[in-house]
């Protein structure tokens, strides 16, 4: 099992231009979730979904969207970068909600 | 609101010296799940450790033990004999379950670096 993969890894982005981040989760979870993590403050929860179809904001959702039309892939996508979405972002997914979470290996990205 | 909090920015310790790091959490919550994970030089996450808010009972994992007190809302984790490869951001985390939290938010504290000198 590959568990959570995410792509990219890396992206560099001018501000305005917009991307999709992917993420695959092999593991028949229901629960899937994008976080961001800075320097200094943690992981915050940007979207999450508790179920093919679904999606909820989370902590700080503003300038992101997110779809989830299978049950094995979230979708992140940024619609017009700015310098201040600079973050690296990762995808978890859980069996359901309280359990232990499975993160992939983050994507990093750079918004200039 | 919930809330976790790692006050221990960074910590340093020498090779085999103990080390404890602190997790105190705020919920209103009767229900709720606690947890620890390790984030290597490498980035990836990694699972330690889920309890949750019924068990109340510390746990101990080869070098790794938790210690999880409702009375002060605290579950700390403490290394015995620490090593170089426990290097690493350590956070720990919190979601809720019957009022006002949600199972499916994780909330994660702000992180605790440790480095570990040989």
């Amino acid at each position: 099992n590959a568990g959570v993969t995410q792509t990219p890894k890396f992206r560099v982005l001018k501000t305005g231009q917009s991307m999709t981040l992917l993420c695959a989760q092999d593991m028949n979870h229901e629960y899937m979730y994008w976080y961001r993590q800075d320097p200094g403050m943690g992981l915050r929860l940007i979207h999450y979904s508790v179920g093919e179809g679904t999606t909820a904001k989370g902590e700080v959702p503003d300038g992101y969207n997110v779809s989830r039309l299978k049950k094995q892939n979230f979708l992140l996508g940024l619609e017009s970068a700015a310098p201040s979405q600079t973050s690296v972002y990762f995808c978890a997914s859980s069996y359901q909600g309280g359990n232990e979470q499975f993160f992939g290996p983050g994507t990093r990205l750079t918004v200039l | 609101a919930q809330k976790v909090t790692q006050a221990q920015t960074e910590i340093s310790v020498v090779e085999k010296e103990d080390v404890t790091l602190d997790c105190v959490y705020e919920t209103r919550d009767t229900t709720y799940y606690l947890f620890w994970y390790k984030q290597p030089p490498s980035g990836e996450l990694v699972f330690l450790i889920r309890r949750n808010s019924f068990d109340e009972q510390n746990e101990i994992s080869g070098r790794y033990s938790w210690n999880f007190q409702k009375s002060t809302s605290s579950f700390n984790f403490t290394i015995t004999a620490s090593q170089v490869v426990d290097s690493a951001v350590y956070f720990c985390a919190l979601s809720g379950g019957n009022y006002g939290g949600a199972t499916n938010k994780l909330i994660f504290g702000t992180g605790t670096l440790l480095a570990v000198q040989p």
